[in-house]
């Protein structure tokens, strides 16, 4: 069975704080991808990568950076915290040979106060 | 721009109805694909069904089916027989075949709850 893992369920940080949000995939799987879901917005992608060291902006990438030094894993780093960063995120990977079927993570949901 | 569009924020009904959840889209693409995304209380997302703009046959899964029409761009869904095992929010999704890295762009969802 193919695994996304997210390093925490709950994470609870502080306006300001620097924030890692860490997804492994155990199947060397190419794409990854971060997205945030908000109560009726559904899930809305904030980056994406396809490969080690690279890296595309999706439709909401202010305030947020990545991270993919190895292909298992893709870190999504919150700079500098705040209160409207409070929300899920869910990591999600595509195997090279069905691109279009994305794998989720449980998700993390982040409150910042 | 693509854009997915659930209407039903919240559908509520008792164990055996059938549910039925609305998706209309839109894009300039002519090669795409749609998607529906089961999310249980647990929070993972499970995919559900994948087709593609060239194939409008309806599909039937067990106690879910689709309809796919071109004409209406809507790709809706159907729970016979629901039962409380299928509450869940539900995502429609849509990908552009030209789109990089296969991104999706996600409905609103439509949280269902199955009452028994």
């Amino acid at each position: 069975d193919v695994k996304v893992t997210q390093s925490s369920r709950y994470l609870v940080k502080r306006t300001g704080e620097k924030v890692f949000l860490e997804c492994v995939q155990d199947m060397d799987h190419e794409n990854m991808f971060w997205y945030r879901q908000d109560p009726g917005l559904g899930l809305r992608l904030i980056y994406f990568s396809y490969d080690v060291k690279m890296k595309e902006k999706g439709d909401i990438p202010e305030g947020y950076s990545v991270s993919r030094e190895k292909k298992e894993r893709f870190s999504l780093i919150l700079e500098s915290a705040s209160t409207n960063q409070t929300s899920m995120y869910l990591c999600a990977s595509t195997p090279p040979d069905r691109a279009y079927e994305q794998y989720f993570g449980p998700g993390t949901r982040l409150t910042v106060t | 721009a693509q854009k997915v569009t659930q209407a039903q924020t919240e559908i509520s009904v008792v164990e055996k109805e059938d549910v039925t959840l609305d998706c209309v889209y839109e894009t300039r693409d002519t090669t795409y694909y749609l998607f529906w995304y089961k999310q249980p209380p647990s929070g993972e997302l499970v995919f559900l069904i994948r087709r593609n703009s060239f194939d409008e046959q309806n599909e039937i899964s067990g106690r879910y089916s689709w309809n796919f029409q071109k004409s209406t761009s809507s790709f809706n869904f159907t729970i016979t027989a629901s039962q409380v095992v299928d509450s869940a929010v539900y995502f429609c999704a849509l990908s552009e075949a030209e789109a990089a890295g296969n991104k999706l762009t996600f409905g609103g969802g439509t949280r269902v709850l199955v009452k028994p």
